[in-house]
């Protein structure tokens, strides 16, 4: 099976900019999350899609959006880029809705924001 | 979100067993204790996770003890590849969120050549 990828790896943007980040899942997740992780910190949930509809968010701001595709991708899109959004973004599928499915993550891409 | 407690670093020599505790004094009946781990430059990965026996798996066990209200991930020989950050994480199954995993700051294991 294929895993969970992501593009690109490295990305620098600066202040007030826009960035979109991709993942494609595991071929029949129909779930897939987002997390942010600062440097030193565990991930933090950003929000969570199934069937191509958000159903869960955690605690960021609005310009945080994403969008997820019948094929098994996904995006998470950021606006008006702040300094803080420096962090390693994670995007994580699993194959059901049942609590207790492992979480497939992928390695991430580093933003940096300047 | 029920809260876990994990030291911040460990260490350990090569081929030996390692037992990385985690306190979730506030655990709920329903929550899963689930372990995932953090290599270096990678994505987290899933571990183990179990809700009230104790489990066994090719990479790991999980030991739980009988009031849950902590829990030991047990690496039987640990290898250099074993060291990353180990996330213990509760799971409750009635949220509706499914892949919403709180993690912490983990505990950094450092393995000894």
């Amino acid at each position: 099976e294929t895993g969970v990828t992501q593009s690109p790896t490295h990305l620098i943007k600066t202040r007030g900019q826009q960035v979109t980040l991709r993942c494609s899942s595991q071929s029949g997740h129909n779930t897939v999350s987002w997390y942010q992780q600062a440097l030193g910190q565990g991930p933090q949930f950003i929000f969570q899609y199934y069937r191509e509809e958000e159903n869960g968010r955690g605690n960021f701001p609005p310009r945080f959006s994403g969008l997820q595709f019948p094929n098994y991708s996904s995006e998470l899109n950021v606006n008006a880029l702040e300094l803080d959004d420096s962090a390693l973004y994670l995007c994580a599928s699993s194959g059901d809705r049942v609590i207790g499915s492992p979480l497939h993550f992928g390695n991430g891409t580093r933003l940096t924001v300047t | 979100d029920a809260k876990t407690t994990q030291p911040n670093s460990m260490e350990s020599n090569e081929e030996e067993p390692v037992h990385l505790p985690c306190n979730h004094s506030t655990i709920s009946g329903t929550d899963y204790i689930h372990w995932y781990r953090q290599l270096p430059s990678q994505g987290p990965e899933y571990v183990i996770h179990g809700l009230t026996s104790n489990v066994n798996n090719r990479m790991a066990s999980l030991a739980i003890a009988e009031d849950r209200k902590s829990s030991t991930l047990i690496l039987h020989r640990a290898t250099l590849r074993d060291a990353a950050v180990y996330y213990c994480i509760l799971r409750d199954p009635l949220e509706t969120s499914g892949s919403r995993l709180t993690f912490g700051e983990g505990t950094q294991l450092t393995v000894n050549p």
